[in-house]
């Protein structure tokens, strides 16, 4: 079954936000390979984080990834209006290979 | 730089079938790893298949074994998914990617809508 995020988190700009994402043993707390996804509306999504906290070449240093136990966490800090989208995690699980979060939308207000 | 593009959506009726393409250009699709994933409407995303870079090893989200076939032609710089046996609930928008290490699918199409419907 797909992790859990939450529905929707909202900061103003400048502010950080904090996504979780809670799998279990067998995906995000056995693996070391959570990576992240940013889609805006109408649009493919796209890596911003993989192996748990490494950035994709051009992705802005205000996105960091980190991970406890079967807990992974995506922070965005001093939000901008373009980050106002949907995220999604995944995470590898072995035999049955890649699992996606239900996603979270990002409203900067 | 790296460009996949997907092609053969449509709208087919409950129990048929459909041929997915993605045509890949700016890197050695030879070499890559490949993987379809779709996003229902309004929901969120669902690994449905990969397969290995020499077409040896594949593998399938129990939601669609089956029922769905990945394949390859690396001659041709292509990626194709074959639905079988479409439900309702098939309804989505599929995109091929590429997949680099565990989980990083650097690279994704702009997508191709499949609806199922009678």
């Amino acid at each position: 079954s797909a992790l859990t995020q939450p529905r929707s988190v909202s900061a103003s700009p400048g502010q950080s936000v904090t996504i979780s994402c809670a799998g279990t043993s067998t995906n995000v707390g056995a693996y070391n390979y959570v990576s992240w996804f940013q889609q805006h509306p109408g649009k493919a999504p796209k890596v911003i984080i993989y192996d748990v906290n490494k950035r994709p070449s051009g992705v802005p240093d205000r996105f960091s990834g980190s991970k406890s136990g079967n807990t992974a966490s995506l922070t965005i800090s001093g939000l901008q209006a373009e980050d106002e989208a949907d995220y999604y995690c995944c995470s590898y699980a072995g035999a049955h290979p890649y699992v996606f979060g239900s996603g979270t939308k990002v409203t900067v207000v | 730089q790296v460009q996949l593009v997907e092609s053969g959506g449509g709208l087919v009726e409950p129990g048929g079938s459909l041929r997915l393409s993605c045509t890949a250009s700016g890197f050695t699709f030879s070499d890559a790893y490949m993987t379809w994933i779709r996003q229902t409407p309004g929901k969120g995303l669902e690994w449905l298949a990969y397969i290995s870079a020499t077409s040896d090893y594949t593998i399938y989200a129990d939601s669609v074994k089956d029922r769905f076939t990945i394949f390859r032609d690396n001659a041709k710089n292509s990626l194709y998914l074959q639905m079988d046996s479409l439900r309702a609930g098939d309804t989505a928008i599929y995109y091929c990617a590429r997949i680099r290490g565990y989980a990083n699918f650097d690279s994704w199409g702009q997508g191709t809508l499949v609806t199922v419907s009678s």
